[in-house]
Parts: C-alpha cells; structure tokens; sequence
C-alpha cells in the first residue's frame, strides 16, 4: 500500500517560490507503476489539479498553472517536489500529493496524502 | 480545458437513495471517477471508470454513465454518507479536471 507525506514552509510570502515535498513509503518513485501528482483545495472550495510526473520525466500540468509550476522526483529520498513561482494569495490552499496506478487508468487518484496547507502572506 | 457540472447540494433521508450528477462534453468519450471527501480529511476515491468500486468501498456506492452525464448513486444513505462529493476526468490533452463539488447531507 502507497502512502504519501507532504510537507512544507506553511507560509510563502507574496511574489516568492513556494516549495513543497512529498515523501512515499510502499513504493519507489522510481517505480513504473504510479504517476505521481499534486492536487491542491483552497479553504472551503474545490479541487485543482496541478501536476503530475513520472519516473522517466514526463510531466503534465494544468494550464492556468504551466508557466510558474515545476515538478521533480528525489529517487535518492523517495519523494516528489513541486515548484509554484511567484505565488499570490490565490495560491493559498491546502497541497495533496496522489499516486495514479498506471495500470489501473493513469488518470485517476488512488493513494492520498493528508495534506499541507501553504498559506501565502506578508 | 472544459468543465464537469456537478449540484451544488443533495439532501437525502437515511436508507433513501442519492444521486449526484456529473455532466461535461468530454465524459461522452473519458471515463469518470467519483471521490469522498469528509472535512478536514484526504478524498477518497469511490468510484473508477464509472461504475467500478476500489477494495473497502461499500456495496451501496456504485455508478453509471448515459451520454455526458456520469451519476454516482448511494443506495440505502447512512449519515456517515453525509461528505462532499467530487467528479473527475481527464481531457483530450490529459488535463485532469475537477467537478465543482457536491455537499450530501443527511436529512
């Protein structure tokens, strides 16, 4: 069973990188078995999805994010990273990191983390 | 990108029958998917590729599609049921795409 951690700063200020992680344990991020995704959930809304990447590289993003969103893999500590650049206060949301099986559907989430809340303020 | 349609709310009696719509042009050719979420909580998936049900999900959720419109349907509504509900999909350039939500409270 794929269990995921994220973890994170907790507060970005204004027109700064936000940085968050992701740790996986059942599972290498090396693994051809999962994409590896970041969905976020502002305060009381819904949800976004942001990105995902697999172990060759590949990455998709949304496109209202593309230009400020990059994704990493860490094979060394088993984790993903995600990079949002200059970040506004819309950016404040809750962060979930999710593993789609591939050979299941590689567009669905299966495995959840609990989520880091990144707050975006001066 | 496009957009899935979801009920902003469904109120259901316990043991009656929710439904909860999902409609966007793109599920007449991708497949649906249905999360649980309860507050402060991680979603949970409960439905895969319309009617499918992941291991440890009750028999009382299921699915259906009919042209552009995927139902996630909970039979026999207990209050534990009562979470907001996301429908999901994928477009044509494997943007992943959220529904807006749907709030089931148990009357």
């Amino acid at each position: 069973q794929v269990q995921l951690q994220e973890s994170g700063p907790g507060l970005v200020k204004p027109s700064q990188t936000l940085s968050l992680t992701c740790t996986v344990s059942g599972d290498s991020v090396s693994s051809y078995s999962y994409y590896w995704n970041w969905i976020r959930q502002p305060a009381g809304k819904g949800l976004e999805w942001v990105g995902r990447i697999y172990t060759s590289g590949t990455t998709n993003s949304n496109p209202s994010l593309k230009s400020r969103v990059s994704l990493s893999l860490d094979t060394a500590r088993n984790q993903l990273s995600l990079q949002l650049t200059s970040v506004t206060a819309a950016d404040t949301a809750i962060y979930f990191c999710a593993a789609s099986a591939v050979n299941l559907g590689q567009y669905f989430f299966l495995h959840w983390g609990q989520g880091t809340l990144l707050t975006v303020s001066s | 990108s496009y957009e899935l349609t979801q009920p902003p709310s469904v109120s259901v009696s316990p043991g009656q029958t929710a439904k909860i719509t999902c409609s966007g042009d793109a599920l007449a050719r991708q497949h649906g998917y249905w999360y649980q979420q309860k507050p402060g909580q991680a979603p949970v998936l409960v439905i895969y590729k319309e009617s499918d049900r992941p291991s440890g999900i009750p028999e009382r959720f299921s699915g259906s599609r009919s042209g552009t419109t995927v139902t996630l349907i909970i039979s026999g509504v207990q209050a534990e049921d009562e979470a907001d509900y996301y429908c999901q999909s994928v477009d044509s350039d494997a943007t992943i795409v959220f529904g807006g939500g749907t709030k089931v409270t148990v009357l």
